[in-house]
């Protein structure tokens, strides 16, 4: 597609379920990365694939929180027994390749969260 | 660790004033400067960047930032705004070497009324 496409657009659940949200990054875009932005805050680095590797999760809040890339394209983050502090926008987004040229991520419009 | 701070979170403007939004950075190392805007309603777009050379750098839809070294300083400037420039504004750092993950400020929210 012509952009990072993010789905769902918006997703309510209650407390405790599980919530699989997914990101279609750009064709060719070799790095990924998750942000999770609350409201009236900038966006928080959570993970960062490049092709298929996880290289860097340190942003992840807590082990409910999970990010998969198994084809080095298409991403899910998962939140299992989400909590009230997850709701939040989650965006997703894509790059090419390091280099001096390429360093512009390109967004996608997000998913937001709302836990109830 | 990298952070940014943006000191102006709520901006309101008049069309055809100027406008300057301040951004600060912590880092020990060689850093890429970015801000992004997020218009109502769109995803977030990279609205300039700066990576070296001449510290003024000019981007889409008349906007300019200057990088002063001196000053871990990236404040975003125009010289008229438009009631189309409302939007929010984000500054953001990434280390020159390793991973591209950017690390962005909170936000500006301007409005600019017409």
């Amino acid at each position: 597609g012509a952009g990072v496409s993010q789905s769902p657009r918006y997703k309510v659940a209650k407390r405790g379920q599980d919530v699989a949200l997914r990101c279609d990054p750009i064709s060719g875009h070799v790095s990924l990365f998750w942000y999770q932005q609350a409201l009236g805050q900038g966006p928080e680095f959570l993970t960062y694939f490049q092709n298929e590797a996880q290289l860097d999760k340190s942003g992840l809040p807590s082990d409910r929180f999970f990010a998969e890339r198994p084809e080095g394209s298409v991403s899910t983050l998962k939140i299992q027994r989400t909590q009230q502090e997850d709701s939040a926008v989650y965006l997703c987004a894509s790059s090419l390749p390091r280099g001096q040229a390429n360093e512009k991520l390109f967004f996608g419009s997000g998913t937001q969260l709302s836990v109830l | 660790a990298q952070s940014v701070s943006q000191h102006n979170h709520h901006v309101i403007l008049s069309e055809a004033a100027s406008l300057e939004l301040g951004c600060n950075y912590s880092y020990g190392g060689t850093v890429n400067l970015f801000w992004y805007v997020q218009y109502p309603g769109q995803h977030l777009q990279l609205l300039l960047k700066y990576f070296s050379g001449d510290p003024l750098v000019k981007g889409i839809k008349g906007f300019e930032a200057e990088f002063i070294k001196s000053k871990f300083s990236f404040n975003l400037r125009k010289p008229s705004v438009q009631w189309s420039d409302t939007a929010e504004y984000f500054c953001a750092v990434n280390a020159r070497t390793g991973f591209q993950k950017l690390v962005f400020g909170t936000g500006t929210r301007l409005l600019v009324s017409p």
